[in-house]
């Protein structure tokens, strides 16, 4: 079954320090990648995305993220961490063989909460 | 960003109420999308329309319809709503291809 994992529920990081946030597929094929940020109180925003080609993908807010294949992963990475990036943070997966991109499936999230 | 937007941001209503989400978007986009969020469980698909005569199931459902009255309007119904639906709703819309844009949110209780 088609599924996407993000292990860490909560991650506290210190403002200033870098920032790894965990993603892990399962599908049939190398499926399209997403991930979005959840603000309080806000609907979801994309940050990056990863259709082919370069596995290291730039993204906005100064986020970026790198597809593996070999792991089935698509971490999401920011060298500094600012206290405005407090929130929810999702990876999704969409099936590449159809232009419906908008039909994803979504891991559990996981919550950053940034100290001072 | 007030591209997609929902109407209520919040409900509460009692277990067997007939309840209608709305939903407007300004974007364009042909393909309308209704998800719910659960704690610990993320996004799962409700429905989608890709335009006012193509309506599709997404992955739960049960215990929803939706009707699609206009490129720019999809509206979530619960016919007789139970407590078990109480969640955070979202509505997001895209093109072919691109990426989903979110509305804020309407965050439903049912008691």
């Amino acid at each position: 079954a088609q599924s996407v994992t993000q292990p860490d529920i909560h991650i506290t990081v210190s403002e200033g320090a870098s920032l790894e946030l965990r993603c892990n597929y399962s599908y049939g094929a190398t499926p399209y990648l997403f991930w979005y940020v959840q603000s309080p109180g806000q609907g979801l925003q994309l940050l990056l995305k990863y259709f082919s080609g370069d596995t290291l993908v730039q993204g906005i807010k100064g986020f970026e993220a790198e597809f593996k294949r070999s792991q089935s992963s698509f971490n999401l990475r920011k060298p500094s961490v600012h206290w405005s990036d407090a929130a929810e943070y999702f990876c999704a997966v969409g099936d590449p063989f159809s232009s419906n991109t908008g039909k994803l499936i979504f891991g559990q999230g996981t919550t950053l909460q940034v100290k001072p | 960003d007030a591209d997609v937007t929902q109407t209520p941001r919040n409900r509460i209503t009692k277990t067997g109420k007939r309840i209608m989400l709305e939903c407007s978007q300004t974007k364009g986009h042909d393909r309308m999308y209704w998800y719910r969020q659960d704690p610990g469980l993320g996004l799962r698909l409700i429905y989608y329309s890709f335009d006012v005569k193509d309506i599709n199931k997404g992955e739960i459902s049960d215990g929803y319809s939706v009707s699609r009255q206009a490129q720019a309007k999809f509206s979530l119904s619960l016919e007789s709503a139970i407590p078990n639906q109480t969640a955070l709703y979202f509505c997001a819309t895209s093109d072919p291809g691109t990426e989903l844009h979110f509305g804020n949110g309407t965050r439903l209780t049912v008691t």
